[in-house]
């Protein structure tokens, strides 16, 4: 059975830093992409960015790129979301997803999502 | 890269259909058969129910199917069930230079 478990809900200040996480298993962690996706208070889903845990290859979002860092430790099939400084609008809950992407007229959809990990930034 | 656009709400008693629409454009729904359909239970992660525009996977009731007409896809969900009370997302592949885009949501709301 494939399953994405993320790491626990986080309470931060501004400023502050931080690190989440998304295990994978179930499946071989190193030949799927794994994508994270934004969910603010109320809102709707924003992707934000993926990565190919095989060779560590990722793409962000241009409304993300340089806001946020992905990674992936194939070692143990986990995959990473971190913010050197974190704002009050980051507060949101953040999933991760398995990304099957684009392929000869095929996939572009998210098909197992993780329970996702809520993180309130608040002073 | 817009959202696609998707009603704030639907509603319907259980036992009747109810169809959810999504509108894109020409260089997203309207070119590629790649539209993909997400429900999410109040408080839970999204699911996916409908890929590549009419696909279900294995496991998703029949009770819910996808179509696309030129630029708008929608969701149908017929045989309303209490326990369909979610929000609704599409999203669309919309060419090389990104992942895709989402539809903005729709909360079902089932009498």
């Amino acid at each position: 059975e494939v399953q994405l478990v993320q790491s626990g809900a986080e309470v931060k200040k501004p400023g502050e830093s931080l690190k989440i996480s998304c295990k994978g298993s179930g499946y071989s962690f190193t030949n799927y992409w794994i994508g994270w996706v934004r969910q603010m208070p109320g809102k709707g889903l924003e992707w934000m960015g993926i990565i190919y845990p095989g060779d560590s290859h990722t793409r962000y979002s241009p409304s993300f790129q340089g806001q946020v860092t992905i990674s992936a430790d194939k070692s143990i099939s986990t995959a990473y979301l971190q913010w050197s400084s974190l704002k009050a609008s980051d507060t949101a809950m953040y999933y991760c997803a398995r990304h099957r992407p684009h392929y000869y007229g095929s996939g572009s959809y998210f098909d197992y999502w993780g329970q996702g990990t809520l993180v309130p930034v608040s002073s | 890269q817009s959202a696609l656009t998707q009603p704030a709400s639907v509603s319907g008693s259980p036992g009747q259909s109810i169809t959810i629409s999504c509108t894109g454009t020409s260089s997203d729904v309207g070119i590629y058969n790649l539209v993909s359909w997400y429900q999410q239970p109040p408080g839970k992660a999204p699911k996916l129910i409908i890929y590549e525009v009419t696909k279900r996977p294995s496991g998703v009731s029949n009770r819910f199917s996808g179509s696309k007409s030129g630029n708008t896809a929608s969701l149908t969900i017929s045989g309303l069930q209490a326990e369909d009370e979610a929000d609704y997302f599409c999203h669309s592949y919309a060419g090389s230079s990104t992942v895709g885009v989402f539809g903005g949501g729709t909360k079902l709301t089932v009498l």
